[in-house]
């Protein structure tokens, strides 16, 4: 069964704490994401990774680091410099393509602070 | 920064009327898609028109972009209880390989 898995669902962090979503495909995709999405928002950018052991800041990167040490694993760590984590996150994964980028989503880690 | 904005922000219409959103965006661009997200749930792909592209159809979907005036919409006819989703676009600019959402817009189809 082809995609991408997102675990936990739902997570609560306590302050001061780290805490890292998993992300997993196994489409045999290049490129990884992570977005962040606010109640009623679109998806903001957080890292991007298009190649093992290399990755890039997106448009919201501080308070959260990511590794790319597998092809088809793209962890995402919030650390407790993140002041309001509690928001939906979304993994993605594509071919590089600089011409058809066609993303596929996991669906997605709640996190919440307790 | 998000570059593509969709309206309206919530739509609400009766099963078997057609439904219509739109998105502006900003810059030049290669291609614009349109995903679907039900509640909860990751996003979906629907459909993607490309720059040079002016109309697209896809089932009960049909795509229009007028580059000239950075805008895009999308309709769904004859809609469905199970069309009750949001919907975003999403844009990739000339030479990038990331992709800008829009904020999107909620659908309700009332049975």
């Amino acid at each position: 069964d082809g995609g991408i898995t997102q675990s936990p669902k739902y997570l609560f962090r306590k302050e001061g704490q780290n805490v890292t979503l998993s992300c997993e495909q196994n489409l045999n995709h290049d490129a990884m994401y992570w977005y962040r999405q606010d109640p009623g928002q679109g998806l903001r950018l957080i890292y991007y990774s298009q190649i093992v052991n290399d990755f890039q800041k997106g448009d919201i990167a501080e308070g959260y680091s990511v590794s790319r040490e597998k092809k088809e694993s793209f962890p995402l760590t919030v650390t407790s410099a993140q002041k309001n984590p509690t928001a939906f996150y979304l993994c993605a994964s594509s071919t590089v393509d600089r011409d058809l980028n066609i993303q596929y989503f996991g669906a997605g880690t709640r996190l919440s602070v307790l | 920064s998000q570059q593509g904005e969709e309206d309206p922000q919530a739509l609400s219409i009766q099963e078997g009327e057609n439904a219509t959103m739109n998105c502006s965006y900003k810059t030049s661009i290669n291609n614009l898609q349109w995903y679907r997200q039900n509640s909860g749930r990751g996003l979906v792909h629907l459909i993607l028109i490309r720059s040079n592209e002016r109309e697209k159809h896809s089932g009960r979907l049909r795509v229009t972009l007028d580059t000239s005036k950075k805008s895009s919409s999308l309709l769904i006819t004859a809609s469905r209880a199970a069309d009750t989703a949001s919907y975003f676009c999403a844009t990739q600019r000339s030479g990038y390989s990331t992709l800008t959402f829009g904020k999107g817009t909620m659908l309700l189809v009332s049975p």
